[in-house]
């Protein structure tokens, strides 16, 4: 497609159990970025990629949370024994070789993943 | 730090009127500061940057304001149409390599 694709869409889980989402970016989009988006709040940073490197970890909340990305394309974020406080959507974006540092950044449309 | 300060958290204003949000940050090395917009249940959107080279920048309606010295920044819709209804939040970023630090965001609503 020609924009980025996230799944699932949604994802109802229980606490305890682990998740995986993933992130289908821009073809061609060099730098991936993962964001959460609690209800009603703001973009929590929580990883960023440059090609298959993750030069910038410090967003992620715990050592429960982890993120790798192959073939300087598909992403995956994992959530390991899932809590109810990890409620929220979680945002992709990727963005193009000129625009590492500074520029446009292209979300998905978001995994919203539900805690019970 | 890295905390983008966002005001007003919500904007009310009749269809017609001009809207203001503002952000102030805290960064001196910031150099870029995008705006994105966000519907309701959609992704956000880059609707208007502007980089530190530059005290302001327009595109139709909307325009953008940066302030340096007092590391603040602020959005313009003129001639607000309820289409215009969404969360707007802010960002910056240039400090940090491939980073943005995002605002809380503003929830405008327009009433026709």
């Amino acid at each position: 497609g020609a924009g980025v694709s996230q799944s699932p869409s949604n994802k109802v889980t229980e606490k305890g159990k682990d998740v995986e989402l993933r992130c289908d970016p821009i073809s061609g989009h060099t730098a991936l970025y993962w964001y959460r988006q609690r209800l009603g709040q703001g973009l929590e940073f929580l990883i960023y990629f440059q090609g298959n490197s993750a030069p910038d970890k410090s967003g992620l909340p715990s050592d429960r949370f982890s993120a790798e990305r192959t073939g300087e394309s598909v992403s995956t974020l994992t959530i390991q024994r899932t809590q109810q406080e990890d409620s929220a959507v979680y945002l992709c974006a990727s963005s193009p070789p000129h625009a590492v540092t500074t520029g446009e950044l292209f979300f998905g449309e978001g995994s919203r993943l539900t805690v019970l | 730090g890295e905390n983008v300060e966002q005001h007003p958290s919500t904007l009310s204003v009749q269809e017609g009127d001009s809207a203001v949000i503002k952000c102030t940050y805290s960064d001196s090395a910031s150099n870029y500061f995008p705006w994105y917009k966000q519907e309701l249940g959609k992704r956000p959107q880059l609707i208007i940057d502007i980089r530190s080279n530059v005290g302001e920048k327009k595109d139709q309606r909307i325009a953008v304001t940066l302030n340096k010295t007092a590391k603040h920044f602020s959005l313009h819709i003129t001639e607000t149409q309820p289409e215009d209804s969404a969360v707007y939040f802010c960002a910056q970023g240039g400090s940090t390599l491939g980073r943005l630090y995002f605002g809380r965001g503003t929830q405008l609503t327009v009433w026709p």
